[in-house]
């Protein structure tokens, strides 16, 4: 079955730690995504990727980091520079990325993660 | 400004009952799209029905309809004979221009409760 696949689905930090979010899509799509979901409000771009070894901003990426050496892998590296990291956390994929419009994205299940 | 706008937290539904869940949008782009997706409680968001602005029609998949309403700027979901398995949060999204490519931006949701 071709999908999207995110570990763990619940991850525990402590200050200071820097933690990776696993994010894998066997749907051959070359854009990915990761969005950030806070309680009450919608999904906010943290970083995309719409080819491989390429990646941008998106509108809230202070303290993560991403890679893209794989077409199936995006992970997400949420750095200690991040003040408030305790949310849910999306990872998305699409077929043809930010350059149309008509472009549908399709999502995982998510890893929620919390900062004691 | 570029915003949608879910003005309804919570709906309640009977089920086999219709039930329309509102979304206004703002933007001046002349092409922009308009997409439903769902979130259970598992935390996936699940893409239901999308809308361009130029379509001339109403998209429909299934029990899905979107009524697009351009001059007023809505973009409703009618959800028909509503299942207890319709109980989750919708969220409303528009994707419009934005430096040379396109982005999405999403509502803050709306929890339907579907009551048996």
């Amino acid at each position: 079955d071709g999908g999207i696949t995110q570990s763990p689905k619940y991850l525990f930090r402590k200050e200071g730690q820097n933690v990776t979010l696993s994010c894998e899509q066997n749907l051959n799509h070359d854009a990915m995504y990761w969005y950030r979901q806070d309680p009450g409000q919608g999904l906010r771009l943290i970083y995309y990727s719409q080819i491989v070894n390429d990646f941008q901003k998106g509108d809230i990426a202070e303290g993560y980091s991403v890679s893209r050496e794989k077409k199936e892998s995006f992970p997400l590296t949420v750095t200690s520079a991040q003040k408030n990291p305790t949310a849910f956390y999306l990872c998305a994929s699409s077929t043809l990325g930010l350059a149309v419009l008509t472009d549908t994205q399709y999502f995982g299940p998510g890893t929620r993660l919390t900062v004691l | 400004a570029q915003k949608i706008t879910q003005t309804q937290p919570g709906m309640f539904v009977q089920e086999k009952e219709a039930v329309t869940l509102d979304c206004t949008y703002d933007t001046s782009d002349p092409s922009y799209g308009l997409f439903w997706y769902k979130q259970p409680s598992s935390g996936e968001m699940i893409f239901l029905i999308y809308q361009g602005s130029y379509d001339q029609q109403n998209a429909t998949e299934g029990r899905y309809s979107l009524n697009f309403q351009k001059a007023r700027k809505s973009a409703n979901l009618v959800i028909s004979a509503s299942q207890l398995g319709d109980s989750a949060m919708y969220f409303c999204a528009m994707r419009v221009s934005r430096g040379g490519g396109f982005k999405t931006i999403f509502g803050a949701g709306t929890r339907l409760f579907v009551k048996a």
